[in-house]
């Protein structure tokens, strides 16, 4: 069966410094990746998104990257954290699926910059 | 510019009864919709989905219903239950695309 991991699960960083979430899949061979945020009190905002090693699709302009060294290894990362970085990000996968592209998503991080 | 919206942000419903939850759409190149259920501090789980072609799916308590005309898609829970409390997100995928988008959610409370 497939499982996804996030990590770390919480993490609390000064703004300006840089950071590094991991996001691994197993179970499965390329799959589509996904970076999401969840700002407090909002919906799901995809920020990135991956169909192979390599690619990288950016939805909004923002002051993350993401990269995809590996075929089930998606990290996100940033230079120089801002307080609007705060939020909680999830990673999800997809393989195309029966019932419409339906993405399965890790456990969380939650990210406060202070 | 939001394409799916989820114009409830908080519902209750008595445990037992039949909680609707509604997502309008603006995009008509959406073929597929779909539901899922978020606990806090946790990555949502997928629950439902609706083909474009079809006005309604049925999978135990959980019912899709999709007017096209409307653009307009919602769940009926029934019978709630008390673990049905969560935030439901609904969201389309566009014909083609690998990515889906997501309304803002409604958080479900199921009072005993």
């Amino acid at each position: 069966s497939q499982t996804i991991h996030q990590w770390p699960a919480t993490l609390v960083q000064p703004v300006g410094s840089p950071l590094s979430l991991e996001c691994t899949v197993e179970g499965t061979s390329n799959p589509n990746l996904y970076w999401y945020r969840q700002a407090a009190g909002r919906g799901l905002q995809l920020l990135f998104y991956s169909v192979g090693i390599g690619q990288i699709s950016s939805e909004v302009p923002q002051n993350l990257s993401a990269s995809r060294p590996q075929d089930r290894q998606f990290i996100l990362s940033s230079k120089k954290l801002l307080l609007s970085d705060s939020g909680f990000y999830l990673c999800a996968w997809s393989n195309g699926g029966k019932f419409g592209n339906e993405q399965f998503f890790g456990p969380g991080t939650r990210l406060t910059v202070l | 510019d939001q394409q799916v919206k989820q114009n409830s942000p908080s519902l209750s419903v008595q445990e037992g009864r039949i909680s609707i939850l509604n997502c309008d759409y603006t995009n008509s190149m959406f073929d597929y919709f779909l539901w899922y259920k978020k606990y806090p501090a946790e990555g949502p789980t997928f629950l439902i989905s609706i083909s474009s072609i079809k006005d309604k799916n049925e999978d135990g308590r959980f019912t899709v219903f999709l007017n096209k005309s409307a653009k307009h898609l919602s769940l009926h829970i029934v019978p709630s239950q008390p673990g049905d409390s969560a935030v439901y997100f609904c969201a389309g995928r566009i014909q083609g695309a690998q990515k889906l988008v997501f309304g803002q959610g409604t958080r479900l409370t199921i009072n005993p």
